[in-house]
């Protein structure tokens, strides 16, 4: 009974350099959101995936890109990290598009030096 | 565009006591209204979900309210304990599925 999670949990990266947040959930939700929370703000929207192989811009999407290619994965990948970049990431999911509530894995606390 | 606010940004209380968190938002044309906890350097917990046709919810010592046109909900909390201590946060779920959150309310319960 896992529901979403996320890996790592902690990352440092230098300036430039990529990587890729993983996200998975167990749940065969539909539904599935990256936000980011930067300290003392709270969360932004950054994707969102209504399916697999459907996604769509957030808020706040440039610097990130993502992928659906399974109903159970979310990856997040970063190019070319830059300080502003810094934050706290959050994936979730849900069954039926915001109507009954979100499930959000435990974050991914990132810093770009 | 959905803009959540919530008041106070900090509050201390006494153990014991009886309070209050606010939560408004812009737009009423909302499915739901959600109030998370989160704990220091951890993940959201979902507290209570009130649908839009919904007055309010409750969760033992939790009573959450939603006003959708006047676009205000609140968050009481009975007989505040010390481990009650965490961030707690408003969001709003609108049409695209997506939410909306606000800052959060930084809640302090000294024994």
């Amino acid at each position: 009974n896992a529901g979403v999670t996320q890996t790592p949990k902690f990352r440092i990266l230098k300036i430039g350099q990529s990587m890729t947040l993983q996200c998975t959930q167990d749940m065969n939700h539909n539904y599935m959101y990256w936000y980011r929370q930067d300290p003392g703000m709270g969360l932004k929207l950054i994707y969102y995936s209504v399916g697999a192989g459907i996604t769509d811009k957030g808020e706040v999407p440039n610097g990130y890109n993502v992928s659906r290619s399974t109903t159970e994965d979310f990856p997040l990948r970063l190019e070319l990290a830059a300080p502003s970049q810094t934050s706290v990431y959050f994936c979730a999911s849900d069954r039926t598009g915001g109507i009954y509530g979100y499930t959000f894995g435990s974050g991914t606390r990132l810093t770009v030096v | 565009k959905q803009e959540v606010t919530q008041i106070p940004a900090a509050l201390s209380v006494p153990e014991g006591e009886n309070l209050v968190l606010n939560c408004s938002f812009t737009d009423s044309a909302i499915y739901n209204l959600q109030w998370f906890r989160q704990d220091p350097g951890k993940g959201l917990t979902s507290l209570l979900l009130i649908q839009s046709s919904q007055r309010e919810q409750t969760s033992g010592r939790l009573n959450a309210s939603l006003d959708k046109s006047s676009g205000r909900s609140t968050l009481y909390i009975a007989a505040s304990q010390p481990g009650d201590s965490a961030t707690y946060l408003c969001a709003v779920s609108t049409s695209g599925s997506r939410l909306t959150f606000g800052e959060g309310t930084q809640l302090t319960v000294n024994p």
